[in-house]
């Protein structure tokens, strides 16, 4: 079974702008999370999605969103970028939110100039 | 308010020792317990878990202890291989209290292996 994929890998932005990143759950995972990793943070909640609908978030400005799709993919979007977000952006899958294990994908590398 | 600590940010154990490395958390919610293993640029791959009605849950050379009154879980890796090593999170979630799909994780402590 393929793993959780996330696209792109590797990113650079400036300033003011947007972004938006992608991510494929494992087959049949129903649940999504996203995390923010950074040297001085670690691994941060951002938002978890379940069928579609979020169903928690963590403590980020309202400028981090996402949504999930009915194939279970999920997006995030940054708007109006700043330097600090700068970060590696980890999505996680698993089958239910309800104390299940979730798996990581490779991560997207922002780089906010 | 840091729920989740690793105190030692680093472990160095010979090849073929025991690596034991700890997680401290402050929340009595949390009730699943995860351990992930991580190499730079990548995302965390997950080791092993322990539910909070469990106290030791194996998977091959990984143990994990859970103490709940010490609100202290351990993981034990024996052998130590040189491919072990790599940073280790601990990580909690407090799904009966509805905090669904979140995982509170450690900082992280960085495990070397030598040959």
């Amino acid at each position: 079974k393929a793993g959780v994929t996330q696209t792109p890998r590797y990113l650079i932005k400036t300033r003011g702008q947007q972004v938006t990143l992608s991510c494929s759950p494992i087959s049949g995972h129903r649940s999504v999370s996203w995390y923010q990793q950074t040297p001085g943070q670690g691994l941060q909640f951002l938002f978890e999605y379940f069928s579609e609908t979020q169903r928690n978030k963590g403590n980020f400005p309202g400028r981090f969103s996402g949504r999930q799709f009915s194939n279970s993919r999920s997006e995030m979007n940054v708007s109006t970028l700043e330097l600090g977000d700068s970060a590696l952006y980890l999505c996680a899958s698993s089958l239910n939110p309800a104390g299940d294990t979730q798996y990581f994908g490779p991560g997207t590398r922002l780089t906010v100039l | 308010d840091q729920q989740v600590k690793q105190n030692s940010p680093s472990l160095s154990v010979q090849e073929g020792r025991i690596s034991i490395l700890n997680c401290d958390y402050t929340n009595s919610m949390f009730d699943y317990f995860l351990w992930y293993k991580k190499y730079p640029a990548e995302g965390p791959t997950f080791l092993i878990s322990i539910s909070s009605i469990k106290d030791k849950n194996e998977d091959g050379r990984f143990t994990v202890f859970l103490n709940k009154s010490a609100k202290h879980l351990s993981l034990h890796i024996v052998p130590s291989q040189p491919g072990d090593s790599a940073v280790y999170f601990c990580a909690a979630s407090a799904v009966g209290s509805g905090n669904t799909g979140k995982l509170i994780f450690g900082q992280g402590t960085t495990l070397q292996v030598k040959p």
